[in-house]
């Protein structure tokens, strides 16, 4: 019963060059949300999508960021232009219908950007 | 708009000592509550949940953690810590009757000696 899956681990991007981040929700679950990390910060909110649809989009940047969750395959974290500021470790969670309401998410291990 | 404070960004315990992180919520009804963990480098388990009814609900590893509406607090506790409990903690706020976002605190890092 594989969790919450992100590609790739580590992604080292010079600046003015895309970053595509992958991530599969768990099996069933149809509920995925982006969150950045910056170092010594906590967690903070991107992007909540459904399938094919963007939920709630408040928490990203209003350029370069873009997400996607299609019918079949990974939601995509897309960021055009990378720029220092931009490293970070980047979350996926994901969630199953019923609990969509309650929160109750189920992060992957990360995508630690680098961007030099 | 929800907030969390965690306002220990760093405690240090001896092994087989008791902890309790504090974590204090700002809204205006009664959120979902959530603690994590992470592990350097790693992404976030989560801990214990708080959604309603008994407000001290047990979670993994021996943690606890306790509801108080009136202090609008949600403290993280473990009656005894071991060595494998240094990481990061997390507490966040999840808006009630909305699929929605997580809101997190900026995290206490626990150091356990031996």
């Amino acid at each position: 019963n594989a969790g919450v899956m992100q590609n790739p681990r580590h992604l080292v991007r010079r600046r003015g060059q895309e970053a595509r981040l992958r991530c599969s929700p768990m099996k069933g679950h149809s509920h995925v949300y982006w969150y950045r990390q910056l170092p010594e910060e906590g967690l903070k909110f991107m992007v909540y999508l459904q399938k094919e649809n963007i939920i709630d989009e408040s928490g990203m940047p209003k350029e370069r960021f873009s997400a996607e969750f299609p019918k079949e395959g990974p939601s995509i974290l897309r960021i055009q232009q990378v720029v220092r500021g931009d490293s970070a470790a980047y979350f996926c969670a994901s969630s199953p219908p019923e609990q969509g309401g309650r929160g109750e998410q189920y992060f992957g291990p990360g995508t630690r950007l680098t961007v030099t | 708009a929800q907030s969390v404070t965690q306002p220990d960004i760093h405690i240090t315990v001896s092994e087989g000592a008791s902890l309790e992180l504090r974590c204090n919520y700002s809204y205006g009804a009664t959120p979902y509550l959530f603690w994590y963990v992470q592990s350097p480098g790693q992404g976030l388990q989560l801990l214990l949940k708080y959604f309603s009814g008994d407000t001290l609900v047990q979670g993994i590893k021996g943690f606890e953690a306790e509801f108080k509406r009136s202090q609008s607090s949600f403290n993280l506790r473990k009656p005894s810590v071991h060595w494998s409990d240094a990481a990061e903690y997390f507490c966040a706020v999840a808006v009630t009757g909305t699929a929605s976002k997580l809101t997190f605190g900026t995290g206490t890092r626990l150091q356990v000696t031996l």
